[in-house]
């Protein structure tokens, strides 16, 4: 009941495309969704979080979706750039214990100029 | 402010030796997590420690340990190496504020390679 599913594991899109990762949990007890961003030789990097009580957040170019019902939630990255080429891990908690938290296995996002 | 520090960067050690990692929180940050980072097991959670006492515990064999000091910098410590502990280890550290903690802050991470 910890599991985390990440899909794609890969992803190629050409500049000013439109990236989409999905992730689906188990654990309903999960209640802070964050997405980190990797680049190689570097810690994970905190991008953008959010919490079930919304179902949607946007923060510049990346956007949370997020269903509930579905236990899913999903990160897009609009006008996609070369430069956000990375790896991108989505990660669940519960928000009064997010220092322990279930990532998923991970999107090698590839973008092409 | 400075971020999450780990020290040494990369380290090369024989199976069976023992190996000491040291992170180094943001400022204020009361919270400290270590995870393990391989190809094939993704992030893995080994622990958490905050306020010197250890919050939350992944599953990981005995062998794993660690330590956080009144300063809230973090020590962990693999005995008895395996060459399947070859991995990327990560700190993070987040305020913990009131028991609560919210955003994790990834250090780069120590490069433990056992030959």
């Amino acid at each position: 009941q910890q599991q985390v599913k990440q899909s794609p594991q890969s992803l190629i899109v050409q500049k000013g495309g439109i990236s989409i990762i999905n992730c689906a949990y188990e654990n309903t007890a999960f209640d802070y969704f964050p997405w980190y961003q990797q680049f190689p030789g570097k810690g994970p990097a905190l991008l953008i979080a959010i919490r079930p009580d919304v179902s949607e957040k946007k923060e510049g170019r990346f956007t949370i979706s997020f269903n509930k019902s579905a236990k899913q939630f999903s990160l897009h990255i609009m006008d996609s750039q070369p430069g956000d080429s990375a790896t991108y891990f989505c990660a669940a908690s519960r928000l009064d214990n997010a220092g322990k938290s279930t990532f998923g296995d991970g999107t090698t996002l590839t973008v092409k100029p | 402010k400075a971020g999450v520090t780990q020290t040494p960067r990369y380290l090369i050690k024989t199976r069976g030796q023992q190996v000491t990692l040291s992170c180094s929180p943001i400022s204020g940050h009361r919270s400290v997590s270590w995870y393990q980072q391989t190809p094939g097991q993704g992030l893995q959670f080994l622990f958490e420690y905050f306020s010197e006492t250890q919050r939350n515990k992944g599953n990981f064999p005995g062998r794993f340990s660690g330590r956080q000091f009144s300063n809230s910098r973090s020590e962990m410590n693999v005995s008895t190496l395996e060459l399947g502990d070859s991995a990327l280890y990560l700190c993070a550290s987040s305020l913990g504020r009131d028991r609560i903690t919210y955003e994790q802050y990834f250090g780069p991470g120590t490069r433990l390679t056992v030959t």
